[in-house]
């Protein structure tokens, strides 16, 4: 079992929708990471968060740390945001290497 | 800021041949950087963890002697494949980070096709 896991794995939505991305892990964590991979393969960090909530533009993260859940939304959904999302997590034991352990992704489509 | 580049972009090369791969933070000083690989569909796996003028830490599995790595500067960590192998096609990406920071920046990777 992947100590991280995404749902949902595919997900398409319509210009406009909002939209939720689910993460949960098993093991004790010091950060959660939500990238976003466009085709062609670069990854841009969306956010690096620790506890409650963080906002930028439509995008906004949460995550509960007692429940090891983490959600990423979407507000007015755009085709441009059409990508692979994924999480990844530090563990507390990381030390100061900082190594992520990743989410397998979510292909998110919008439709015009 | 905190950008990170890679070169090349793509690569095509034959079975038997090696391949670098470099990884710049262009910005900041990296004192560590990270090596992935990502296989289509598959997720990031981590191959290996590279701290400024040290020897790479390769996770399980990986073969040191086959993916060499050498950081030997603040800005500049490299990945060579050595006699690569079609199933060494991939993508590689590599992160980095500064010191006392726990974000990571990423490149944008770098194909690779071995035929």
């Amino acid at each position: 079992k992947n100590e991280v896991e995404q749902s949902p794995q595919n997900l398409t939505a319509q210009e406009g929708e909002f939209i939720t991305i689910n993460c949960s892990y098993s093991v004790g964590i010091s950060a959660l990471h939500w990238l976003q991979q466009h085709p062609g393969g670069g990854i841009v960090s969306l956010f690096m968060l620790s506890s409650g909530k963080k906002k930028h533009g439509r995008l906004i993260a949460t995550i509960n740390i007692q429940e090891k859940h983490s959600s990423l939304h979407i507000t007015a959904s755009h085709p441009r945001d059409s990508a692979v999302y994924i999480c990844a997590v530090r563990s507390a034991s990381g030390g100061s290497n900082y190594k992520l352990t990743f989410g397998k992704g979510t292909l998110l489509t919008v439709n015009p | 800021g905190a950008v990170v580049s890679q070169h090349p972009s793509w690569v095509i090369c034959k079975s038997g041949t090696s391949v670098k791969i470099e990884c710049r933070s262009l910005d900041f000083q990296a004192t560590t950087m990270f090596w992935y690989r990502q296989f289509p569909k598959q997720s990031l796996m981590l191959m290996a963890t590279s701290n400024e003028g040290s020897k790479a830490t390769y996770e399980q599995g990986v073969e040191k002697d086959k993916f060499l790595i050498n950081h030997a500067s603040l800005t500049l960590s490299t990945l060579t494949v050595t006699s690569a192998h079609p199933e060494d096609s991939s993508f590689y990406i590599c992160s980095a980070s500064a010191p006392g920071v726990s974000e990571q920046y990423f490149g944008p990777g770098t194909r690779l096709t071995v035929t």
